[in-house]
């Protein structure tokens, strides 16, 4: 079964330290990753996506994420948090079945920056 | 260029009752698919519709269903409202074939009660 997993659903970081938000995928074939961001009593937001090419994948805001074939994995980065960052972070993967969009989420993490 | 649009933003209903949502989404894009967003569940795909077809359905009740028209704005409909339906009910567009990017409206928020 093709899935995502965000193993964690809380991660703390001071203002001005760098932040990971971490993302592992099971999929068949090659994979179409994507992260959003979501504020709250708000929609999803798109950062970023892996399709193919670099590994490394810049997004809005600053953030930035590495796709890891070997460990299928998908993390989600930026050197210096701002207190803004604070949001909920889901991680996807684009099943394409035909000319299908369905997107499979992880179950979320939420992203705490402290002044 | 406008986003996806979603209305209404907030709605309450008792058990029973049926709802309809609407969705209108960025200029040009045919395609449309529905997310239910709630605690337990996290964010599960409903159904997605391109040119007025439904293309993939997720595992839901068939009260749940909906509809795209001609203009690409897709409605949709939950008859026999159950409190587990309580949700924020996310729709989203993309170009369609070959597009692989999705762009979420703001929601609605449904209470049953």
């Amino acid at each position: 079964a093709q899935s995502v997993a965000q193993p964690e659903d809380q991660v703390n970081v001071a203002e001005g330290n760098p932040l990971t938000v971490k993302c592992t995928y099971s999929v068949s074939g090659n994979p179409y990753l994507f992260w959003y961001v979501q504020y709250p009593n708000r929609g999803l937001q798109f950062l970023l996506k892996y399709i193919t090419g670099d590994n490394l994948v810049k997004g809005s805001y600053g953030f930035e994420a590495e796709f890891n074939k070997s460990q299928t994995s998908f993390h989600l980065k930026k050197p210096s948090a701002l207190v803004s960052d604070s949001a909920l972070y889901f991680c996807a993967v684009l099943i394409t079945g035909g000319a299908t969009n369905k997107l499979i989420f992880g179950t979320g993490t939420l992203l705490a920056v402290q002044p | 260029k406008a986003g996806v649009t979603q209305t209404p933003r907030y709605l309450i209903k008792t058990r029973g009752q049926q709802v309809t949502l609407s969705c209108s989404p960025i200029s040009g894009h045919r395609s449309v698919s529905w997310y239910q967003q709630t605690p337990g569940q996290g964010l599960q795909f409903l159904f997605e519709y391109f040119s007025e077809t439904q293309r993939n359905k997720g595992n839901f009740p068939g009260r749940f269903s909906g509809r795209q028209f001609s203009n690409s704005r897709s409605e949709m409909n939950v008859s026999t409202l159950e409190l587990g339906d309580s949700a924020l009910y996310l729709c989203a567009s993309s170009g369609g074939s070959g597009e692989r990017l999705l762009f979420f409206g703001s929601g609605t928020q449904l209470s049953v009660l």
